[in-house]
């Protein structure tokens, strides 16, 4: 079946920029989305369609996407962003998957 | 603004079929697709399947066998149904709006979510 590959865990202090990849092979032909999962509750969307960002999504999320890896961004990353963050997409099947998910800390 | 509530059991016993229904508010539920997503505790995320409001569906291939999804538009409400369950299937169950972007659909509004737990 087919997966999407994040890593386990990202840590960086306030301030910095957090980098979580994504890699699949169906990602050059399919968007990834991505979603922040905080202690919980619900996911978020917060970018979809590889780099757009939902309203009331600050800017310093941004997406990009080369060949079989995307890569969310978090630009000055902020106490507040700590989650978990998940990669989704379709297979060439139609099916819909997540990635294992990425615990982002900050401190 | 839309919001989604599931509801059902939070306890169901193994080999028995585990119902649940989301509700839509703040909206209609017509001209939407609507998934269902579930997670285990500690775990990640696992897309179940979703259906159109009209009734069409599309279930994951790992969970088609055991899964059925239905709507009633005049109850604003679509339902899931897992038959045969073990405690591989306890976890917390979503309900969200799956939308088209202009290039690909993905899911946009969600429920709080609902645990359920199987056990005798």
């Amino acid at each position: 079946s087919y997966e999407l590959t994040q890593p386990p865990s990202v840590s960086v202090s306030p301030g910095q920029t957090a980098r979580i990849t994504c890699s699949g092979d169906a990602l050059p032909s399919k968007y990834p989305y991505w979603y922040q999962q905080q202690s919980g509750q619900a996911p978020v969307l917060v970018i979809y369609e590889e780099f757009r960002r939902p309203s009331g999504i600050p800017e310093r999320f941004s997406g990009s996407r080369s060949g079989t890896m995307a890569t969310l961004t978090i630009s000055g990353a902020q106490v507040e962003d700590e989650a978990v963050y998940y990669c989704y997409s379709t297979d060439i099947s139609g099916n819909r998957v997540f990635g294992g998910g990425t615990k982002l800390t900050v401190l | 603004q839309m919001q989604l509530q599931e509801s059902g059991p939070g306890l169901v016993k193994p080999s028995e079929t585990l119902s649940l229904t989301c509700t839509v508010s703040g909206g209609s539920i017509r001209g939407y697709y609507w998934s269902w997503v579930r997670q285990p505790a500690g775990k990640g995320l696992e897309w179940i399947g979703r259906i159109y409001y009209s009734g069409s569906t599309t279930y994951n291939s790992s969970l088609k066998s055991r899964v059925t999804m239905s709507v009633d538009t005049s109850k604003e409400q679509f339902s899931l149904k897992l038959n045969s369950v073990t405690a591989a299937d306890t976890a917390v169950y979503y309900c969200a709006r799956d939308v088209w972007f202009g290039s690909e659909y993905g899911l946009d509004v969600w429920g709080q979510g609902t645990t359920v737990t199987v056990s005798s």
